[in-house]
């Protein structure tokens, strides 16, 4: 079956450091999406993407995060000024059509020193 | 009204048991209603997903059972065994919308 790949699957760094995670969704879904987890609580939703564009975003998602389409196969989340509550796993999700089924990446673990 | 509420928070039954996960919303514009399975260090998968005008659906030993007018959702898990141990979600999106709301998850021990 297909997969949604996250590279890396760990990283760690200072808190005030820029951190981008990354992403290749399903090659032929059209909508992706990055959710959060932190430790032992509810999944979160962050941003949704489309036609190269942010179509949702939650509160979460303030002026520190960015996504990005960089090319024809990767979806990125860059966070400029990671704090600490910025700990977390991240997880990439790519669906093929809007609201249809979510296929999930193994996650990346942030953790913010 | 953009949460989903989930119990219990953890549940423990014995190999071949009935566990049963609730779920609960508020917002009627939602209209697909999925549960994920997650086991450690591994992202949320599809397990069975339900949409408003259908009372139940079933796949294999996992049922949806859908409640409108309540407002309630819940999954059964039949014949349940030992690799079904993981977490447990729910999750609400809005009509098109991209949005999924989850629940707060439930942990399913099955003991052999």
């Amino acid at each position: 079956e297909p997969e949604v790949t996250q590279t890396p699957s760990h990283q760690v760094t200072q808190m005030g450091q820029e951190v981008i995670l990354r992403c290749v969704p399903i090659s032929n879904h059209l909508y992706f999406y990055w959710y959060r987890q932190i430790l032992g609580q509810k999944v979160e939703f962050l941003v949704s993407f489309y036609n190269n564009e942010i179509s949702e975003k939650s509160e979460i998602f303030d002026d520190q995060f960015s996504v990005e389409r960089p090319d024809g196969s990767n979806f990125t989340l860059k966070i400029r000024s990671t704090k600490l509550e910025d700990s977390a796993m991240y997880f990439c999700a790519s669906s093929e059509a809007p609201g249809g089924k979510l296929f999930f990446g193994s996650g990346t673990q942030l953790s913010v020193l | 009204q953009q949460q989903v509420k989930q119990s219990p928070q953890s549940l423990i039954v014995q190999k071949g048991g009935i566990p049963i996960i609730n779920c609960a919303y508020e917002n009627t514009a939602f209209d697909y209603f999925p549960w994920y399975q997650q086991f450690p260090g591994k992202g949320p998968a599809l397990l069975i997903a339900i949409r408003p005008d259908v009372s139940e659906k079933k796949e294999g030993r996992f049922t949806i059972s859908f409640n409108k007018s309540a407002k309630q959702f819940s999954l059964h898990i039949m014949d349940s065994q030992p690799g079904d141990s993981a977490t447990y979600f729910c999750a609400a999106n809005l009509i098109q919308g991209q949005n999924f709301v989850f629940g707060p998850g439930t942990r399913l021990s099955v003991l052999p």
